[in-house]
């Protein structure tokens, strides 16, 4: 298994450009999430579902929008980048089960200028 | 610990000295924990979990212990070795928030050869 895959690994956008950050899993895992990580920090949530064709909000979700066409693929999507977006994205997955862990991708470094 | 402000908490231990890395959480509701690593220019880690209605639990290496009378969480690495040096974080889900996990902000460990 690849595990959690995710594309690109660095981008730089300009302010106002859009772009969709890549996240892939093949452990056939119900459950996905996306988060962005700034320096100081925890992990906070942008937006996550639950099973194909479900999505919902998380802590932070404005800017943000996704979409769950398929068990494996968790696409997020900046509408119009701004310079707070400048963060490292990580997405996450596991199964449904209530204690089960996530295991996060490798992370895309974005800059927005 | 956990950090409020921009700099994350650091430690630092000689190899095969033992680390204890601890974390603060607030919300009596939460009822799963883990622990992650994470590497420069990675994705965190799975280290260890505990649910609730445990006090401690026993990896290779890691011991988490949990007290809930004083909502603390702390993760022991027994005979630390260098490449251990990461930042190391706790995650705690909450039962009333479905499957959101919320995550702290991270302790530098740093080991001494």
């Amino acid at each position: 298994n690849a595990g959690v895959t995710q594309t690109p690994k660095f981008q730089v956008l300009k302010t106002g450009q859009s772009m969709t950050l890549q996240c892939a899993q093949d452990m056939n895992h119900e459950y996905m999430s996306w988060y962005r990580q700034d320096p100081g920090m925890g992990l906070r949530l942008i937006h996550y579902s639950v099973g194909a064709g479900i999505t919902d909000q998380g802590e932070v979700p404005n800017g943000y929008n996704v979409s769950r066409s398929t068990t494996e693929d968790f696409p997020l999507r900046l509408l119009s980048a701004a310079p707070s977006q400048t963060s490292v994205y990580f997405c996450a997955s596991k199964t449904g089960g209530i204690a089960d862990t996530q295991y996060f991708g490798p992370g895309t470094r974005l800059t927005v200028l | 610990g956990e950090s409020v402000g921009l700099h994350l908490p650091t430690l630092s231990v000689q190899e095969g000295d033992n680390s204890i890395i601890n974390c603060a959480y607030s919300n009596s509701a939460s009822d799963y924990f883990i622990w992650y690593k994470q590497e420069s220019g990675k994705g965190p880690q799975f280290i260890i979990d505990i649910r609730s209605n445990m006090d401690k639990r026993q990896g290779q290496r890691v011991t988490v212990l949990l007290n809930k009378t004083v909502k603390h969480l702390s993760l022991q690495i027994a005979a630390t070795q260098p490449g251990d040096s990461a930042v190391y974080f706790c995650a705690e889900k909450r039962s009333n928030t479905g499957n959101q996990f919320y995550f702290g902000t991270g302790t530098s460990l740093t080991v001494i050869p």
